[in-house]
C-alpha cells in the first residue's frame, strides 16, 4: 500500500461545477499538506499549503485536512476551463531532512468543459 | 533567475548510454531537490541538497544514479548505463533554506530506447 493514495480520475466536469479532490494517507507523522497543480508539459506549482488539521481558503480554492481520518481534500468552486490540469497532493513530516522531502499522491487529472 | 531552469527539456538516448540532466535553481534558494515522475505516477523523491550538508540520497533507485551540486547552486543528475525503466520526467525543485514549499522546474523528459 502506498503512503499516499489519490484517485487518478480522470475527472470531467462542466464549467461552474464544484470539484472535490481527495487524498488519504497512512503516515501519522505527516504534518504539512500541500496541493500542487500541474499543467501538461510543465512542472507542478504550489496551489495550497496547510499545516496540521483545519481549513484554508484562497479565492475559489479550499483545502481541508482531517488528521484524525488521515484524509485531505481540495475543493474548487465555480470551476473554469483554465482549471483543467493534474492536481497532486503532497505531504511531509517535521524535522530534519524530512522537512522538504515530500510524498506525493498519484495525481488526479481534471478537465473542466466550457 | 526568475525560476528553476532545467536542461535539456527532452532527451532521447539508447539503452546503456549515460545521461546528464542539469538544474539551475532560483538564486538564493539553498535547498535543491530531484524528483522523478513516471507515466501515470506521482512524483518520487530522489535526492536532496541543503547548503553544505551531506545530501540525502535515500530516494536514489540504484547506484547507477548520482547527483552533485557545485558551488551550492547548479546541480547535475547523472544516470549511468540507462535502462528503459529510467524513462520518465526528471523534475528539479528548489526552496529557501529547508522549507517544504518547493518551486519546480519544467522537467527533463528522458526517453530510453
Amino acid at each position: 500500500q502506498k503512503e499516499v493514495e489519490q484517485d487518478p480520475g480522470p475527472l470531467s466536469v462542466p464549467e461552474g461545477a464544484i470539484v472535490s479532490l481527495n487524498c488519504t494517507y497512512s503516515n501519522s507523522a505527516f504534518q504539512y499538506f500541500m496541493w500542487y497543480r500541474q499543467y501538461s508539459r510543465k512542472g507542478p506549482e504550489l496551489l495550497m499549503y496547510t499545516y496540521s488539521s483545519g481549513n484554508k481558503e484562497d479565492g475559489r480554492f479550499t483545502a481541508q485536512v482531517d488528521k484524525s481520518s488521515k484524509y485531505i481534500s481540495l475543493f474548487i468552486r465555480d470551476s473554469q476551463p483554465s482549471d483543467s490540469a493534474t492536481y497532486l497532493c503532497a505531504m511531509s513530516s517535521t524535522g530534519g531532512t524530512s522537512y522538504g522531502k515530500l510524498t506525493f499522491g498519484q495525481g488526479t487529472i481534471l478537465t473542466v468543459h466550457p | 533567475g526568475a525560476g528553476v531552469s532545467q536542461s535539456p527539456s527532452n532527451k532521447v538516448t539508447e539503452k546503456g548510454k549515460d545521461v546528464e540532466l542539469r538544474c539551475d535553481p532560483i538564486s538564493g534558494h539553498t535547498a535543491l531537490y530531484w524528483y522523478r515522475q513516471s507515466l501515470g505516477q506521482g512524483l518520487e523523491f530522489l535526492i536532496y541538497f541543503q547548503g553544505n550538508s551531506a545530501p540525502d540520497k535515500s530516494g536514489l533507485p540504484s547506484d547507477r544514479f548520482s547527483a552533485e551540486r557545485t558551488g551550492g547552486s547548479v546541480s547535475t543528475l547523472t544516470i549511468q548505463r540507462t535502462q528503459q525503466e529510467d524513462s520518465a520526467v526528471y523534475l528539479c525543485a528548489s526552496s529557501l533554506n529547508n522549507g517544504n514549499v518547493l518551486t519546480f522546474g519544467a522537467g527533463s523528459r528522458l526517453t530510453v530506447l
